[in-house]
């Protein structure tokens, strides 16, 4: 059975710092991986999706990166502002039982003034 | 665009109570999905379906129904609401397997039985 680790569960930075998020899964055999922006009391935004056959993603600041072999996924925020302050979830979908997305508990984001 | 649209956005319900949950998307998906998203937790299946007239089982089903009578439309039905209910609950549409497999999320409708 597929389970998605997010850590950290809480991130607090000063604005401008680059920060890296990350997210860990125990079955390499993926199709892809998808990260999502959730703000407080709204649904989730798309930010990336990575194929299993790519190695990373980028749009805009933000780079997502795929280590499938070692199950590890990694989403980087350049010059970081207090707009992306949210919560960050990943979510999986497995080769066995592919219908489905295994979503990480997310990692609540806040960038300080 | 609309993408998926959920109905209503908040509701109370009391136990014992039963509603039906809208969802909706115009961009002719294969796939719908219902997540529900309890306090500090990730989402958690309920049912999906992978086209219409087929329907599966995820994590938590208990307690809840769904029907797909068109590709459109993906309803989740809760029957005998109870406390355990109460969360935040999402959904979901995919186009399918081949090429871009994106999942679009709708804005949520928040439950709370008392």
């Amino acid at each position: 059975k597929q389970e998605v680790t997010q850590i950290p569960a809480a991130l607090s930075v000063p604005e401008g710092e680059n920060l890296v998020l990350n997210c860990s899964f125990t079955d390499s055999a993926i199709y892809n991986l998808q990260w999502f922006r959730q703000d407080p009391g709204k649904g989730l935004t798309s930010l990336l999706l990575i194929q299993s056959s790519q190695r990373e993603q980028t749009s805009g600041r933000l780079n997502a990166s795929l280590d499938k072999s070692s199950g590890r996924s990694t989403l980087y925020i350049a010059a970081s502002q207090p707009g992306d302050s949210a919560t960050y979830l990943c979510a999986v979908r497995s080769i066995q039982g592919a219908q489905k997305l295994v979503f990480g508990q997310g990692t609540r984001l806040t960038i300080n003034p | 665009n609309a993408g998926v649209t959920q109905t209503p956005k908040f509701r109370i319900l009391k136990i014992g109570q039963s509603m039906t949950l809208q969802c909706a998307q115009d961009m002719n998906h294969n796939y719908m999905y219902w997540y529900r998203q309890d306090p500090g937790m990730g989402l958690k299946l309920i049912y999906y379906s992978v086209g219409a007239g087929i329907t599966d089982k995820g994590e938590v089903p208990n307690g809840y129904n769904v029907s797909r009578s068109t590709t459109e439309d993906f309803p989740l039905r809760l029957e005998l609401a109870a406390p355990s209910q109460t969360s935040v609950y999402f959904c979901a549409s995919r186009l399918g397997d081949l090429g871009n497999t994106e999942a679009f999320f709708g804005q949520g409708t928040r439950l709370t039985v008392v």
